[in-house]
């Protein structure tokens, strides 16, 4: 079946801007994660959804990002006045939610803030 | 500390040759580990989940140890299609299910 999407693949941003990235889990999956990567490191927690509700959001770094998943599916990250440091891969995780909580990574959103 | 820690090596090992490195833990309230494979500017892919008793999945071979509260991986008879940055994934019931990574171990195969 289908895996986890991300779009846009790559994106590049002047400093300032406002972007979205946008996940789309496995279809069924009710437990949706956005992490962010920087070079040489593994993936760090964002945000968890569970449904439709943002279950845990202690791993936001600053309240220039926020997520939503407003009907318990597709989650779009948005981050506002990007800074250079925010540069990093966003990947996003789904799994199954209910007794099974292996994550299956999408293929990850690459911004670029120049 | 970092939570989750592991050898960033490279591993340099030869076609065939059985190669293992270890990932430790620190917070003692984990309860799901896994392993992840991923290639270079590519997402990280589940390759096992790590159950207690140690699980084993063809020439992949997982372990638990709690009480040192590390997990390690090993790999027989490699192969040039294992070349491939591992991370070790660690999660907590009671931490909404979500992972904390190390930064991983790359492991290079050569003919």
């Amino acid at each position: 079946g289908a895996g986890v999407s991300q779009t846009p693949s790559n994106k590049v941003t002047e400093k300032g801007k406002y972007v979205e990235l946008r996940c789309d889990p496995i279809s069924g999956h009710t437990a949706l994660y956005w992490y962010r990567q920087s070079l040489g490191q593994g993936p760090e927690f964002l945000i968890y959804f569970q449904g439709t509700g943002a279950a845990d959001d202690s791993g936001l770094p600053n309240d220039r990002f926020f997520a939503v998943r407003p009907e318990g599916s597709v989650s779009t990250l948005k981050i506002q006045r990007t800074e250079r440091g925010d540069s990093a891969v966003y990947l996003c995780a789904s799994s199954p939610g209910t007794g099974d909580y292996e994550q299956y990574f999408g293929p990850g959103t690459r911004l670029t803030v120049t | 500390r970092k939570e989750v820690e592991q050898d960033p090596g490279p591993f340099n090992v030869p076609e065939g040759a059985t190669v293992a490195f270890n990932c430790t833990y620190s917070n003692s309230a984990s309860q799901s580990f896994f392993w992840y494979r991923q290639d270079c500017r590519k997402e990280p892919k589940l390759l096992m989940s790590v159950y207690s008793s140690g699980n084993e999945d063809g020439r992949f071979t997982a372990q638990l140890n709690r009480a040192s509260q590390y997990i390690s991986l090993l790999i027989r008879d490699s192969k040039l299609s294992d070349s491939a940055t591992y991370l070790c994934a660690v999660a907590d019931f009671n931490n909404d299910y979500k992972l904390s990574f190390g930064a991983g171990t790359t492991v290079t195969v050569r003919a």
